[in-house]
């Protein structure tokens, strides 16, 4: 099953708050996670990303939380910025042919930080 | 930063009519990527290429057709344009060497609307 199932589809945080975003999937061959962020009228661009053999990263006010054996993923957005409203999209990496390896993505999540 | 050029922005065109987007690249990036945008949908893969010539389906491939004679341009076609491939239409390419898909840059996406 290629599926990554996001949610939730919005959310309305306050500045400074927490915005939780999870993610799950069922393909145990997904082998690598990002996450991208989009603003309006532009394209998908990576934020922050994790590999299964590591249960936590983070970079900044973003951190992913990996739960392999739970198949689940989140990012946590800590001290929530209006900077930081934006769609995004979690994301996982599976093997194509030529060796070739493509993303599948969640159907995204809509922040808005409230100021 | 990688060069990415999708055109064109907009379009709009008839039911039954053929359509081609173009993406053009700087970098002679081996891999690149079509994606297609939909409200509720997320980013949803429909064809990719790992080299010139070498192109395989996504998740969305009927109806479109790729092509890609040179390394910089990913040609994307709609043989015969329906009201269900209105829609935001995204290149990629991945930035990093190798088999890896991980750090996908979009273009800035073209605007498809069929009447």
């Amino acid at each position: 099953q290629q599926q990554v199932k996001q949610s939730p589809q919005s959310l309305i945080v306050q500045k400074g708050g927490i915005s939780i975003i999870n993610c799950a999937y069922e393909n145990t061959a997904f082998d690598y996670f990002p996450w991208y962020q989009q603003f309006p009228g532009k394209g998908p661009a990576l934020l922050i990303a994790i590999r299964p053999d590591v249960s936590e990263k983070k970079e900044g006010r973003f951190t992913i939380s990996f739960n392999k054996s739970a198949k689940q993923f989140s990012l946590h957005i800590m001290d929530s910025q209006p900077g930081d409203s934006a769609t995004y999209f979690c994301a996982a990496r599976v093997r194509g042919q030529g060796g070739s390896e493509k993303l599948v993505f969640g159907k995204g999540t809509k922040l808005t930080v409230n100021p | 930063d990688a060069g990415i050029t999708q055109s064109p922005r907009h379009k709009v065109t008839e039911t039954g009519t053929p359509v081609t987007l173009r993406c053009h690249q700087t970098e002679n990036h081996r891999y690149m990527y079509w994606y297609r945008q939909d409200p509720g949908h997320g980013l949803r893969l429909i064809h990719y290429s790992y080299g010139v010539k070498d192109t395989d389906k996504g998740e969305v491939s009927d109806g479109y057709s790729v092509s890609r004679s040179k390394t910089e341009d990913f040609l994307l076609t709609l043989e015969s344009a329906t009201s269900s491939q209105t829609s935001v239409y995204f290149c990629a390419i991945s930035l990093t060497s190798g088999f890896t898909g991980e750090k996908l840059f979009f273009g800035s996406g073209t605007q498809l609307s069929v009447l």
